[in-house]
């Protein structure tokens, strides 16, 4: 399969629980970001993954928690989630800095 | 603080008609500028970035540093390009950082 590839692509979870979120990219690409999509939001940059450097937004709670174990791979772990952490949480990927994202097709996340 | 906007969240034209998606932005440095777009039941994707100056699917996007904007243009919209556009800006200080406008859902009709 090509592309980036989100699983699970929907999840309902309780505040209580723990879950993940996996992400791969079959591109090549040295670089992996974590989108959240919320209802009339911007799309708000969580974390980047590079070879050079690991971003992250600071107001990003630390109930969630990203783990990049290889350039093709990516996770966002879940812990006692808030309903205001529903949203798409997309993935990308790039090749480089200068190069554009390709996303995949997101994993909409309801906590309960 | 870096940031995009985009005005419109609903843009609603007839097939044939021009299209205008306004997109500005607020940063002081050189910004690095995009457009992407989201098809129904497709995955977000890269339709234009201003460094590249092509036209894609008959679109086009100038960037005004005076005006500090870069609204996507087409000269006849067609069904098809009804989809959510979303106007990108990439600061060059920062760069593995992409922000996002809020999007502008462009709806052609027949």
């Amino acid at each position: 399969e090509t592309g980036v590839t989100q699983t699970p692509r929907h999840l309902v979870m309780g505040m209580t629980n723990k879950k993940s979120l996996k992400c791969e990219q079959h591109l090549g690409h040295n670089a992996m970001y974590w989108y959240k999509q919320s209802a009339k939001k911007p799309l708000e940059l969580m974390f980047v993954y590079s070879l050079e450097e690991r971003v992250e937004n600071n107001s990003v709670p630390s109930r969630f928690s990203p783990e990049c174990p290889n350039s093709s791979h990516l996770f966002l772990h879940l812990h006692t989630l808030q309903p205001e952490d529903s949203a798409l949480y997309l993935c990308a990927s790039s090749q480089g800095r200068n190069s554009p994202l390709h996303f995949g097709n997101g994993t909409r996340l309801t906590v309960t | 603080a870096q940031r995009v906007t985009q005005p419109e969240k609903l843009l609603s034209v007839f097939k044939g008609a021009p299209v205008e998606l306004k997109c500005n932005y607020s940063y002081s440095g050189s910004p690095e500028l995009f457009w992407y777009v989201q098809y129904s039941r497709q995955r977000l994707q890269l339709l234009l970035r201003h460094i590249s100056r092509e036209s894609i699917k008959g679109f086009t996007a100038d960037l005004n540093k005076g005006e500090t904007s870069f609204h996507l243009k087409k000269p006849f919209a067609q069904e098809e390009d009804s989809a959510m556009y979303y106007c990108a800006l990439r600061a060059m200080d920062s760069s593995y950082k992409l922000i996002f406008g809020s999007g502008t859902r462009l709806l052609v009709r027949p």
